[in-house]
Parts: structure tokens; sequence; C-alpha cells
């Protein structure tokens, strides 16, 4: 199984910050990746597909790279509502594997 | 406009029974691969069961296989999860989610299973 982890696990950063998280993979998964935003309650979102392609709707402030066994998802000027956990998705084979998720809260 | 609505949820004692349904409307559901994704309170995502157009190909999390059973009917444009052997890390939201392999991703608002004696 492929596993996924996330760093960090949280950080805190002040509106305007640019942020910074990683997803790395077990074993290589060409671009088939996603980013998944979640606030509480709600169901989560998807951001960014096929690694870095952005998500039709979404704030042109986030932005994902990477390729292989790393990825990169990139906000570069926080506002309010970005503040949220944030999970990769593998999908590249069975069984899909989240990222463990990162929060980001308000500093 | 795409919907996905979830059902069945509740509180079931450890080694029961428990069905969930989501509902699909909004596009061609036959066409379309389906998951389970699940979240225990105040944990991460965890991909449950995917099923395939036709029903070819189905898999499983470890972590559910032999106790769920994942089943979609495509004349009643919805979609199953079985769970039986129920245990207390079961406990979550359970999402179904229209084949996040595409582009475009869709998913419903979840049910809750608590699994508590």
């Amino acid at each position: 199984d492929i596993q996924m982890t996330q760093s960090p696990s949280s950080l805190s950063a002040s509106v305007g910050d640019r942020v910074t998280i990683t997803c790395r993979a077990s074993q290589v998964i060409r671009n088939d990746l996603g980013w998944y935003q979640q606030k509480p309650g709600k169901a989560p979102k998807r951001l960014i597909y096929a690694a870095s392609s952005l998500q039709s709707g979404v704030p042109s402030r986030f932005s994902g790279s990477g390729s292989g066994t790393e990825f990169t998802l990139t906000i570069s000027s926080l506002q309010p509502e970005d503040f949220a956990t944030y999970y990769c998705l593998q999908h590249n084979s069975y069984p899909f594997t989240f990222g463990p998720g990162t929060k980001v809260d308000i500093k | 406009e795409v919907q996905l609505v979830e059902s069945g949820g509740g509180l079931v004692k450890p080694g029961g029974s428990l069905r969930l349904s989501c509902a699909a409307s909004g596009f061609t559901f036959s066409r379309y691969s389906l998951q389970w994704v699940r979240q225990a309170p105040g944990k991460g995502l965890e991909w449950v069961a995917s099923i395939s157009y036709r029903s070819t190909y189905i898999y499983y999390a470890d972590s559910v296989k032999g106790r769920f059973t994942i089943s979609r009917d495509d004349a009643e444009n919805s979609l199953y999860l079985q769970m039986d052997s129920l245990r207390t890390e079961d406990t979550a939201v359970y999402y179904c989610a229209r084949d996040i392999t595409l582009i475009v991703d869709y998913w419903g608002q979840g049910t809750l299973v608590t699994v508590s004696s």
C-alpha cells in the first residue's frame, strides 16, 4: 500500500502569509494526487487535481506542484477563509490513501 | 445540478449492521465510478471502498474488507454500503463521492454512523 505523509501537521499563519504544505508518497504515484480543503462540519472540497491543475472556481492564490513522490500545495497570500485543514489524496493505486492532514489556523 | 445525498446513518451496537444509501441526481449515474470515504470524529479522511462502472471492479480498504459491501443500482441512481460486524472504530461520518479520480469530483454532505453499546 502507498503511504502518504504530510508536513507540517499544523501551522499558525497570518492573513497575507505565504503557506506551503508538503505531501510525500512512499512510492511513485506519477501526478495522481489531489489536494483537498476541509472546514469543520463540511465535506472536503478539492482545490487541485493531477498534482498541479487548479480546480475550476478555486482562487488562483492556490497552486500545486510536484510529481513522482513529492508534492507541494502553496497558498500565495493567506486569506481569512483559508483557515481550514488540508489533505492530499493519492489515487494512483488501490487502496487510495489520504495524507494525515495539515491544520492551518490563525496566528 | 449534481447532487449526492447520503442516508441510513444512526446509532448501532457493536456487532450490528447498517446499510447506507447515497441517492444521486443531475448526471448519468451509470457512467461513473463511485466511492465511500469516512471520517472518524476529530480524525482525518479515510477512503473506504470504490465501485466502478457496471460494478466491474470493486475495492475495499483493509480495515473494512470482509465486513462491508459496496454496491450500486443504476436503475435507481443509488449507491449503497452494507456494513456488518460493526466495531466502535467504524464510528464516523460517511461520505459518498463521484469518481474522485476525475477532473471534477462531487461529494455528498455525509451521514453519521455511531457504533456504541
